[in-house]
This record gives C-alpha cells, structure tokens and sequence, in this order.
C-alpha cells in the first residue's frame, strides 16, 4: 500500500498528558500537512512542511501544538498537556506537483477524558 | 469572511440523477486551487477534482465536473449518474497565499444521501 499513513489509529489519553502522532506520506511527495478535524466541520488546516521546513505554522491551534518532519519523510504531531476539547481526528495528507493536491491518510482519532 | 462557504448543509438525490453541490469561495489572490473531496462515512477523505484559479475550461474528472464561475467565485460540484455510492460528505476546499505561505481552507460540508 503506498498511500499516506498514520499510526496510532485511535489514542485514549487522560486530561494533562502529553501524546504524538505519526504519519507517513506517500513516498515521492515532498509537502506534508496536518490538519484537525472536529465532528461535523471540515478540516481545519493547522501546518505544512515542504522537505524538513515547516513552511506555515501560525495556524497550529496553541503553544501545546508542535511538528516535526527531522528528515524530510515522516512526521510527527505532538500536543502537550491535552485538553478535552482536543477530542478530534488529526488528519495528515501529502502533495507533489501541479495544484498541491493532497492525499489524505486515514486519520488518528483523540479522545481526551 | 469565510474562505469557503457551502450552503446545502443536505442533499437527496435520486439514483441515476445528476445533482449540484454549490461552493463559493473568497479570496484575493489571484493564484489559487479549488478541491472537492467526499468524506464517507468511514472517515477517509478521497480527493475527486481539482481546479487552478488559471484554468480556462472547467475541470472534468469522470462522473465529476467542476463548474467554475470565476467572476462569482463559485466552483460547484456536479456528479452525474449518482449511484448509491456516492453517499457521503462533500467537502469544497481552497488554497491560497499569504506572506506567510501557502494556507488551505475546507468548508463545512454537504452531506449527499442518494436515494435507490
């Protein structure tokens, strides 16, 4: 399977703890994004890289947010001190090319109790 | 302003129809992208069609066109022959600029039930 991938699928973390999220993009594509999603809204755009630089991060929803992507493949999506209302599916996607038209992974569902 | 607005909160359409998912959207940048991906309910979001602020026919991707009117800033989505499958979320998307990047925007969505 060449498609985007995220691990874990599902996180169940108490109040105040940290978790992280991985995803991998489709091998040739050079820009990744992250993006959260809440349940009946559209995904809410929250940072990319192209290669290892994050290219736009003023949308990252807090200082509790942060990305990585060290070596310009995987990344990796950390959130400190989680809140209930980081009760969400965090999407990754990855693009290449004309349009920046992005594939979409699967998703990682938090739940926050 | 919102960046992507879509108005049909739900739609029916009879299996076999054609049906139109409207999308408008805002910007100044003359450089921009419009999407459509449908979201089933098993949560994967599927890209469908693609279309550049600079493109001068409408996009067509199978049973999926784009209708797009620059001058509205309109850029709905017209499925043709609905089939039962096509029942899901739609969402409409943009990208453009700012001096800060590239930034992506989703609408809320329109949920196709399509009807045997």
């Amino acid at each position: 399977d060449t498609g985007v991938s995220q691990d874990p699928r599902h996180k169940i973390t108490k109040r105040g703890q940290n978790v992280t999220f991985r995803c991998d993009p489709i091998s040739e594509h050079n820009r990744l994004y992250w993006y959260r999603q809440t349940l009946g809204q559209g995904p809410e755009f929250l940072t990319y890289f192209q290669n290892e630089a994050q290219l736009e991060k003023s949308r990252l929803l807090s200082d509790r947010f942060s990305a990585e992507r060290p070596k310009g493949s995987f990344s990796t999506l950390e959130i400190q001190r989680t809140e209930q209302g980081d009760s969400a599916m965090y999407l990754c996607a990855s693009s290449f090319g004309r349009g920046d038209t992005q594939y979409f992974g699967p998703g990682t569902r938090l739940t926050v109790l | 302003a919102q960046k992507i607005t879509q108005t049909q909160p739900g739609m029916f359409v009879q299996e076999k129809e054609a049906v139109t998912l409207d999308c408008t959207y805002d910007t100044s940048d003359p450089s921009y992208g419009l999407f459509w991906y449908k979201q089933p309910s098993s949560g994967e979001m599927i890209f469908l069609i693609y279309q550049g602020s600079y493109d001068q026919q409408n996009a067509t991707e199978g049973r999926y066109s784009l209708n797009f009117q620059k001058a509205r800033k309109s850029a709905n989505l017209v499925i043709s022959a609905s089939q039962l499958g096509d029942s899901a979320m739609y969402f409409c998307a943009m990208r453009d600029h700012t001096n800060t990047g590239n930034q992506f925007y989703f609408g809320t969505g329109t949920s196709l039930t399509v009807i045997p």
